[in-house]
């Protein structure tokens, strides 16, 4: 089993402020997810991650394999970034996080 | 741009009772996904399919879950004998071909009440 944690649990922001959530798992992985879910409950895909770093607009994933660890940084963040953003690792099966609720402020 | 679609958005049964939730992947994708969420916990793998058969499964697929792709288009995720703690919004999602590890399209989720 892969136990995958993410912090913080819950952010509240100012809009234009840089934001990052943290994401680590206790095994190997084959790959790592960064997903955007809505208020209404629809899932996103937002990145990836194998290896290295990915850029998408404001929004940049970066992965530690060594240090089982990934970071999801927003620049410049804006009220429609107000969601809950997950990690899921795939090792044997997926793995999820529980979230991290994020809240932009204007 | 393609997307997931999935039916019915909402399903109500009674407890005992079998469900199919269906869903509609991406024309060209290969691997195909469901996972579920109760309400206020995290997202749970369920199962992966590739190639017609099953890839991996969680220990929440026991003997009352099915997949089936039965007309290459659906991909419906059966449950029998259904029970209270089946209740929870159930995502579909699939991937691209030749590669299982890119990134996945969801579906909007079929949320399943059991009463």
């Amino acid at each position: 089993k892969n136990e995958v944690e993410q912090s913080p649990q819950n952010l509240t922001a100012q809009e234009g402020e840089f934001i990052t959530i943290n994401c680590s798992y206790s095994v190997g992985i084959s790959a790592l997810h960064w997903l955007q879910q809505h208020p209404g409950g629809g899932i996103v895909s937002l990145f990836m991650l194998s290896s290295g770093k990915k850029k998408h607009g404001r929004l940049i994933a970066t992965i530690n394999i060594q240090e089982k660890h990934s970071s999801l940084h927003i620049t410049a963040s804006h009220p429609r970034d107000s969601a809950v953003y997950i990690c899921a690792v795939r090792w044997d099966q997926f793995y999820f996080g529980t979230g991290t609720s994020l809240t932009v402020i204007p | 741009e393609p997307e997931v679609t999935q039916t019915p958005s909402h399903q109500v049964t009674q407890m005992g009772q079998e469900v199919i939730l269906r869903c509609v992947p991406i024309s060209n994708h290969l691997y195909f996904y469901w996972y579920r969420q109760i309400l206020g916990q995290k997202v749970e793998f369920l199962v992966s399919f590739y190639n017609n058969e099953i890839s991996e499964k969680s220990e929440i697929f026991d003997d009352r879950f099915s997949v089936e792709r039965p007309d290459g288009s659906n991909f419906t995720l059966k449950i029998r004998s259904t029970k209270l703690e089946d209740s929870a919004m159930y995502f579909c999602a699939s991937t691209d071909p030749g590669e299982r590890l890119n990134e996945q399209y969801f579906g909007p989720g079929t949320r399943l009440t059991v009463t």
